[in-house]
């Protein structure tokens, strides 16, 4: 079984500061994890994702994220925000072993930049 | 390079009408989803098709009904529409044993008067 918490509804930042969008994942077995952004009235875009390998993934738009098995989170970032960066963003987990390959999706962060 | 299509991308409904989604996706994937997605809850699982000719369960699946029609085609029935399931509902694709991405639709926005 898995699970995704999102922390922060709605997430404000000024436009050219950092982005932070929190969440934390719990897993039965190593999982996959996906950061997918929605922009409105628009369906899901995958920007990255996390599968095996290197911990830190780099994705579209300048996002990445940083998988921390300890701290069971997969936060994503982008050193300065832009307004294009407007979005609502999902943060997903599956488990990695094949034959159950359904993704739960975390309830999403809104985030607005402030010009 | 469609990717997933969804049709209609809007539907006005009475309650108790019957409608079908549809989707279908050229990407060649052998897995097939349904999702509705509502303020404040992410997306919730409804169906879905690990391969063709299979269909199972998900999160929320009373009220629907779904059909793999064939390997690019997976629709989602509502028999009797509720005010309930108004939502936005999306189709999405994968390649099954493999750790690739889903692909998503952009949408289908529902209501239910």
């Amino acid at each position: 079984a898995q699970s995704v918490t999102q922390l922060g509804s709605h997430v404000s930042v000024s436009e050219g500061a950092l982005v932070l969008l929190r969440c934390n994942y719990s897993s039965s077995v190593p999982p996959y994890l996906f950061w997918y952004v929605q922009y409105p009235n628009q369906g899901l875009q995958l920007l990255l994702k996390y599968t095996t390998g290197a911990t830190l993934v780099k994705g579209i738009n300048g996002f990445e994220a940083e998988f921390k098995k300890s701290e069971t989170s997969f936060h994503l970032t982008k050193p300065s925000a832009h307004m294009s960066d407007a979005a609502e963003y999902f943060c997903a987990v599956r488990l990695s072993n094949f034959g159950n390959e359904k993704l739960t999706f975390g309830t999403g962060t809104r985030l607005t930049i402030i010009p | 390079n469609a990717g997933v299509t969804q049709t209609p991308k809007f539907q006005v409904l009475k309650t108790g009408q019957s409608m079908t989604l549809q989707c279908a996706q050229d990407m060649n994937h052998n897995s097939m989803y349904w999702y509705r997605q509502d303020p404040g809850m992410g997306l919730r699982l409804i169906y879905y098709s690990a391969s063709e000719g299979t269909t199972d369960k998900g999160e929320v699946p009373n009220g629907y009904n779904v059909s793999r029609l064939n390997k690019r085609e997976f629709s989602l029935r509502l028999e009797s529409a509720a005010p309930s399931q108004t939502s936005v509902y999306f189709c999405a694709s994968h390649n099954r044993n493999s750790n690739q991405p889903q692909h998503f639709g952009d949408g289908t926005r529902l209501s239910i008067l």
